[in-house]
């Protein structure tokens, strides 16, 4: 069974910059769940998606933003990037939602310049 | 809101020791405690879960336990082994639920 798959794992990106991140989540699962990872920060809580609808957003500006498609791959958006949104990118993915046994992807890296 | 804490940023045993690893939590409300290991270049992966109506929760090697009264978290290692090096984050089921809350995480190093 194949795990969650991010793609792309690394990227580089100028700051004003926009980027798209994508996630296919283990097949069955429809919650998908985003989080940020900084070294001083910690793992933050981004979205969640399931079935397409925003259940639950973080406490982060609205230059982050998010969709889940019909097929359950899900894609976050960050638009004007700033140095700060430097950071490791995890999807994590679940069967239906309240991040039990939420199985993580191995994350896209975004360095912004 | 919910803060989830660590007690040591970083912990070194020997192997064959057990390990245990802290964590507290400040919502008393909190449904579901989750404990997941991180290896270098890794996303985080599950390893034990408990929820609030129970204490102690054991699986391969593994032992979590919970003290509500005091809000407390631990994970417990037997017999760690070189392969268990890595970072160990506690995750704390927010009530509105489908997000967690994870405290920032203890750095296990083990020596041979």
């Amino acid at each position: 069974k194949a795990g969650v798959t991010q793609t792309p794992r690394y990227l580089i990106k100028t700051r004003g910059q926009q980027v798209t991140l994508s996630c296919s989540p283990i097949s069955g699962h429809r919650s998908v769940s985003w989080y940020q990872q900084t070294p001083g920060q910690g793992l933050q809580f981004l979205f969640e998606y399931f079935s397409e609808t925003q259940r639950n957003k973080g406490n982060f500006p609205g230059r982050f933003s998010g969709r889940q498609f019909s097929n359950s791959r899900s894609e976050m958006n960050v638009s004007t990037l700033e140095l700060g949104d430097s950071a490791l990118y995890l999807c994590a993915s679940s069967l239906g939602g309240q991040g039990i046994e939420a199985f993580f992807g191995q994350g896209t890296r975004l360095t912004v310049v | 809101g919910e803060s989830v804490g660590l007690h040591l940023p970083t912990l070194s045993v020997q192997e064959g020791d057990n390990s245990i690893i802290n964590c507290a939590y400040s919502n008393s409300a909190s449904d579901y405690f989750i404990w997941y290991k991180q290896e270098s270049g890794k996303g985080p992966q599950f390893i034990i879960d408990i929820r609030s109506n129970m204490d102690k929760r054991q699986g391969q090697r593994v032992t979590v336990l919970l003290n509500k009264t005091v809000k407390h978290l631990s994970l417990q290692i037997a017999a760690t082994q070189p392969g268990d090096s890595a970072v160990y984050f506690c995750a704390v089921l927010r009530n509105s639920g489908y997000a967690l809350n994870f405290g920032k995480g203890t750095s296990l190093l083990v020596t041979p």
